[in-house]
C-alpha cells in the first residue's frame, strides 16, 4: 500500500524531554511538511522540504527542529525549548511543494506528562 | 500576512438538503483554493482543487466556487447525507510555497 504513515499515534512527553516523531512516505514525493493542529484552530506550518537534505521553516518553528536525511523519511523532533507542546501533530506529503495537492499522515496527538 | 476565515461556528443541516461553506482570504491573490475534508483525530483528505481561472468546479455532490473579486470561495455539498458531517478546511499557497489553511468549518448532516 502506498501511503504517509505517521508513529507513534499518542505519545507522552517529560518536563524539559525532547520527543521525535516520525514520518514516512512510500509515494515518491519530493516535499513533505509538519504542521501543529490545537483544538479550534486550523493547521499551522511547523517545517517544510521541498527537496533532500534542504528544509525551511515555516510559521511557528519555534521549539522544533527536522532533518531530511532521505527522500522517504522527515521526522520532527519537539524540543524541550517548546514551551506549550500539547497539540496533535500531522506530516503531509506532496509530489513536487506548491500546486499539488497534500497527503496526510493519521497523526500523533502528544500530551505533556 | 496571509489570512483564512472560515466561520467557527458549526453548520448544522438537515439530510438532502444543501450545505454551503464560506472561505474568504486577504493580503493575497492565490493562483488556486484547496477544499479538504477532516474527520475527528484523523488527517485532512484532500476534496477538490480550483483554479483562479475557474469560476466553478463540480465533483459528484460537491461544487466549489472562487471568486477572486471578492477573495471568496464558497463550497456546496448538495443531498447532502449524515455520512457528510466532518471539518472542512479550505486552504492555499502563499509566498514561498506555503500552505495555509483555515480553521475550518464543522458540518452536522441530521438524519
Amino acid at each position: 500500500d502506498g501511503g504517509i504513515t505517521q508513529s507513534p499515534k499518542y505519545l507522552f512527553r517529560k518536563e524539559g524531554q525532547n520527543v521525535t516523531l516520525s514520518c514516512e512516505q512510500n509515494l515518491n514525493h519530493d516535499a513533505m511538511y509538519w504542521y501543529r493542529q490545537d483544538p479550534g484552530q486550523g493547521l499551522r506550518l511547523i517545517y517544510y522540504s521541498h527537496i533532500v537534505n534542504d528544509f525551511q521553516k515555516g510559521d511557528i518553528a519555534e521549539g522544533y527542529s527536522v532533518s531530511r536525511e532521505k527522500k522517504e523519511s522527515f521526522p520532527l523532533t519537539v524540543t524541550s525549548a517548546q514551551k506549550n507542546p500539547t497539540a496533535f501533530y500531522l506530516c503531509a506529503s506532496s509530489m513536487r511543494g506548491g500546486d499539488e495537492t497534500q497527503y496526510f499522515g493519521p497523526g500523533t496527538r502528544l500530551l505533556v506528562l | 500576512s496571509q489570512k483564512i476565515e472560515q466561520n467557527s461556528e458549526a453548520l448544522n443541516i438537515q439530510e438532502g438538503k444543501t450545505a454551503t461553506l464560506t472561505c474568504n482570504y486577504t493580503n493575497y491573490s492565490p493562483a488556486y483554493l484547496q477544499w479538504y475534508r477532516q474527520d475527528p483525530g484523523r488527517g485532512p483528505v484532500f476534496l477538490l482543487l480550483i483554479r483562479e481561472n475557474e469560476k466553478e468546479k463540480r465533483k459528484e455532490r460537491l461544487k466549489v466556487t472562487f471568486d477572486t473579486t471578492l477573495k471568496q470561495s464558497l463550497f456546496h455539498i448538495t443531498a447532502s447525507q449524515p455520512a457528510d458531517s466532518a471539518t472542512y478546511l479550505c486552504a492555499l499557497v502563499g509566498n514561498f510555497n506555503k500552505f495555509y489553511f483555515g480553521s475550518g468549518t464543522k458540518l452536522n448532516v441530521k438524519p
